[in-house]
């Protein structure tokens, strides 16, 4: 079974700082999601990326899916306490049984 | 009107109890799924459905139940549950099973609590 390692775990940053989460493995993916979880409700899809090497950006948020599409990165900009949440990645190989593996995630709190 | 909502949002119950818990999707899916999210572990995948045909049960104990009448709900009936089995479980449909690019689109969760 694959296993998408998230970096890291948590991280509690000042509004305004800018910040880089990871999510890295040993497996190929055809492609990547990014959600947001916030506390007491579901993971809110904020992307996909498909091709290796591809630059997504939504309003502060940059995602990048590695050349090889086995990590993906986001980087938030000057970050808000809105953007606070569970970051989940996802890697999607195909169908079947394993076809889509999650990472534990990475909790961020922005401070105001 | 959320795309997939899911109901109760919170429930308790006792060992013996036996409840339900009821997912709906207003998105036109084909595909829904049922996961378990506990603490400091992954999204578990429980079942998937697609076309109202299981398609997977990752070795999910049978004191867990799914249902899918029709393409729009989806049931957990859970009996003799234990402790353990207290997490966050989260509903997800997807246009088809994993479509494309694997995008699902979650309920808000129903918090379990056993005792």
């Amino acid at each position: 079974t694959q296993l998408l390692e998230q970096s890291p775990q948590f991280l509690s940053i000042q509004e305004g700082e800018n910040l880089t989460v990871y999510c890295n493995s040993s497996s190929v993916f055809s492609s990547l999601q990014w959600y947001r979880q916030e506390p007491g409700e579901g993971p809110v899809l904020l992307v996909t990326v498909v091709t290796g090497g591809e630059v997504k950006k939504l309003k502060r948020l940059t995602f990048q899916f590695g050349d090889a599409r086995k990590d993906s990165s986001l980087h938030i900009t000057a970050a808000q306490p809105g953007d606070t949440g569970l970051y989940l990645c996802a890697g999607f190989r195909g169908g079947g049984a394993d076809g889509l593996t999650f990472g534990k995630g990475t909790h961020l709190i922005i401070q105001p | 009107e959320t795309g997939v909502t899911q109901t109760p949002r919170h429930l308790v119950m006792g060992m013996t109890n036996k409840k339900s818990l009821k997912c709906e999707q207003h998105l036109g899916h084909n595909a829904m799924y049922w996961y378990k999210q506990s603490a400091k572990k992954p999204l578990e995948l429980m079942f998937v459905y697609s076309l109202e045909e299981r398609v997977e049960n990752n070795s999910v104990p049978s004191r867990f139940s799914p249902e899918c009448p029709n393409s729009s709900h989806l049931f957990l009936h859970l009996h003799t549950l234990q402790p353990e089995d207290s997490a966050l479980y989260l509903c997800a449909s997807s246009q088809d099973r994993y479509g494309f690019t694997g995008e699902l689109f979650f309920g808000e969760g129903s918090r379990l609590t056993v005792l």
